[in-house]
């Protein structure tokens, strides 16, 4: 069990500019999860995926935002013409996909818009 | 999903046991009462889970009365590295995971 691992740790940017972000779940994981979290404020769902399928996506997830998961292993997520207000942490998250399971976070990628 | 209110903040000496208790009015039938914790500049690290009465792992023990309208996460003997934001959660799996996270309990530990 390696963990879940997120790409870049660290991300700064203009904004106009476009970001992707990449999360490797834990190998036996189906399920994958996105959540954002600002300063002083606790983690809100972005979007989750069952496999390959994107099955559920917040409404904080606007139509700059688009996450996916190809092939049902790693994902990405990309932020399209960044605003200063997408500036937070990134977590992904995934699990086994069993009743009442236990997540697993990645360190995060901590996204600065100047 | 059921609103979770706990203590914004919580302070500690090493080698105290620490009770961080949170309310859940609204809970139904089928939620179960999760408990992660978070470093800075880390995600969050699930710690225990539990429907009723008492759990307990080598890390935590949470107490859950009859009734399920709060739950206590006890931790016994602290050290400095429990130093941490602790959210208390309360979810039903409809197919996945949706967790809803307050603010937590930012617990500060010293010396």
């Amino acid at each position: 069990d390696t963990g879940v691992s997120q790409n870049p740790r660290h991300k700064i940017t203009k904004r106009g500019q476009n970001v992707t972000f990449r999360c490797d779940p834990i190998s036996e994981h189906n399920r994958l999860y996105w959540y954002r979290q600002t300063l002083g404020q606790g983690p809100e769902f972005l979007t989750y995926f069952q496999n390959e399928a994107q099955l559920e996506k917040s409404r904080l997830l606007s139509d700059r935002f688009s996450a996916e998961r190809p092939k049902g292993s790693f994902s990405t997520l990309e932020i399209q013409r960044t605003e200063q207000g997408d500036s937070a942490m990134y977590l992904c998250a995934s699990s086994l996909g069993v009743a009442n399971e236990k997540l697993f976070f990645g360190s995060g990628t901590q996204l600065s818009v100047l | 999903l059921a609103k979770t209110t706990q203590p914004i903040s919580m302070d500690s000496y090493e080698g105290q046991e620490v009770n961080i208790t949170c309310s859940h009015n609204n809970i139904a039938t089928n939620d179960y009462i999760t408990w992660y914790q978070q470093f800075p500049s880390q995600g969050p690290r699930f710690i225990i889970q539990g429907y009723k009465t008492k759990v307990t792992n080598e890390v935590a023990s949470l107490f859950i009365p009859a009734d399920r309208k709060s739950s206590t996460l006890s931790l016994p003997r602290v050290s400095l590295s429990d130093t941490a934001v602790y959210y208390c959660l309360v979810a039903t799996d409809t197919g996945f995971q949706k967790l809803v996270f307050g603010t937590g309990t930012r617990l500060l530990v010293s010396p």
